[in-house]
């Protein structure tokens, strides 16, 4: 059965250090997501893909955070420089196209502690 | 703005038993409701969803309950099972996928054997 899959699956960093998570979608979906979830909460978006084009980045914290997608394929999320705060599971999700219906295939995450 | 709600953080159920899991939504906007489970150091996935036209579905032992009136969902299982033991994520989505999925905060489930 197809996956996404994530890379690391765990990452420790110190503050001020630079981050970066890989996914690779399930193949022929067109639709990228990545997604936080702070422990006790909800996963959160932070930016969608239509295959390289960015759809909405409006939660992407844009003075640290960069995502990018660059053949529509894999994606990259990067964080510079870490602060404690980030500290979360980041997910990678994807779909065939915009799901009107909102079902996703997540990965299984990129679990990130600051200190 | 806190616009799904899952006022429950836990619930534990005895196996064999119905657990029913609770959401409450604010937006009225919302047109597709969403049921994720999600085990320890995986991703969510998806496990059943329901339009806003709708007031039932059921899949197999679970079964999802959509009062718009109240703006209020929930999943029943039943019977519960040990493999059930996982976080539960209400999820919910507007203007048919022009918006993004709104997530709850989740309710961890323990089914006791």
């Amino acid at each position: 059965e197809a996956e996404v899959a994530q890379s690391p699956r765990y990452k420790i960093t110190e503050k001020s250090q630079a981050v970066a998570f890989w996914c690779d979608p399930i193949s022929g979906h067109a639709t990228l997501y990545w997604y936080r979830q702070i422990l006790g909460q909800g996963p959160e978006l932070l930016v969608q893909f239509q295959d390289e084009s960015v759809v909405d980045d409006s939660q992407l914290p844009k003075d640290r955070f960069s995502a990018e997608r660059l053949k529509g394929v894999d994606s990259t999320l990067k964080i510079q420089p870490a602060e404690l705060g980030d500290s979360a599971m980041y997910l990678c999700a994807s779909s065939p196209m915009a799901q009107a219906t909102g079902e996703l295939f997540f990965g299984e995450g990129s679990r990130l502690t600051v200190l | 703005d806190q616009q799904v709600k899952q006022n429950s953080p836990s619930l534990s159920v005895q196996e064999g038993r119905i657990s029913i899991l609770n959401c409450d939504y604010t937006n009225s906007m919302f047109d597709y409701f969403l049921w994720y489970k999600k085990y320890p150091a995986e991703g969510p996935t998806f496990l059943i969803s329901i339009s806003s036209i709708k007031d039932k579905n059921e899949d197999g032992r679970f079964t999802v309950f959509l009062n718009k009136s109240a703006k209020h969902l929930s999943l029943h299982i039943v019977p519960s099972q040990p493999g059930d033991s996982a976080v539960y994520f209400c999820a919910a989505i507007a203007n048919f996928g022009n918006e993004k999925l709104t997530f709850g905060t989740g309710t961890r489930l323990t089914i006791i054997p």
